[in-house]
């Protein structure tokens, strides 16, 4: 069956370092997304995608970066990790219908990372 | 500004109790519209969609939702509720924001279920 994945699903990590959480889908979507989720905020988009070699920051970029090389994959970047990113991170993904980035479909979830950055 | 209000942070009904969980967007058309829900240490699953046509719509686990254009709303509901509904739920939003197409959800509902 097709899935999204991601990983680590716990990961502590010191302020500053740089953390790659990952995402794999095989469900050959075109949309991925990754969002933040915090008490009181629900999900928050950090970027998506409609595609490879395709990025776009969400509502709250600041201090991460994806990139997307193939359809499966769209790792998420915290360049210089901070105490205000700790958080549960998903990613999703989509497909579309009628158009490139329609997000006229279900996305499909990954289980989280839990991320603490102390 | 783009945005999906879900006004109850907290919901708690007795089992077998009916439920409306509330959800308003801020867009100018009419966007695609989602139900999600959250178990505990879960993703999110979806419950139901609405894109166009009939405004009542039906979705898993019993769940029912109507899309009102002049109030933009999209509530959620739920004759009889079980025990295992207990859970966080999330409206969502698919549109395009700023120029381009994204999905934004709603702060969420968290509803207890009393026996």
């Amino acid at each position: 069956d097709a899935e999204i994945t991601q990983s680590p699903r716990h990961k502590i990590t010191e302020t500053g370092r740089q953390v790659t959480l990952a995402c794999h889908q095989t469900w050959n979507h075109n949309n991925m997304f990754w969002y933040r989720q915090d008490l009181g905020h629900g999900l928050r988009l950090i970027h998506y995608s409609y595609g490879v070699q395709d990025t776009n920051k969400g509502e709250v970029s600041d201090g991460y970066s994806v990139s997307r090389s193939n359809t499966e994959d769209l790792p998420l970047t915290l360049e210089s990790a901070a105490s205000s990113q700790t958080s549960v991170y998903f990613c999703a993904s989509s497909s579309e219908k009628g158009g490139r980035g329609r997000m006229n479909t279900e996305a499909f979830f990954g289980q989280g990372t839990r991320l603490t950055v102390v | 500004a783009q945005s999906v209000t879900q006004p109850d942070i907290h919901i708690t009904v007795s089992e077998g109790a009916s439920l409306e969980l509330r959800c308003n967007y801020s867009y100018g058309a009419t966007p695609y519209l989602f139900w999600y829900v959250q178990s505990p240490g879960q993703g999110l699953q979806l419950l139901l969609k609405y894109f166009s046509g009939d405004t009542l719509v039906q979705g898993i686990k019993g769940f029912e939702a109507e899309f009102k254009r002049s109030q933009s709303s999209f509530n959620l509901r739920k004759p009889s509720v079980h025990w295992s509904d207990a859970a966080e739920y999330f409206c969502a939003v698919g549109a395009v924001f700023g120029g381009y197409n994204k999905l934004i959800f709603g702060a969420g509902t968290r509803l207890a279920v009393h026996p």
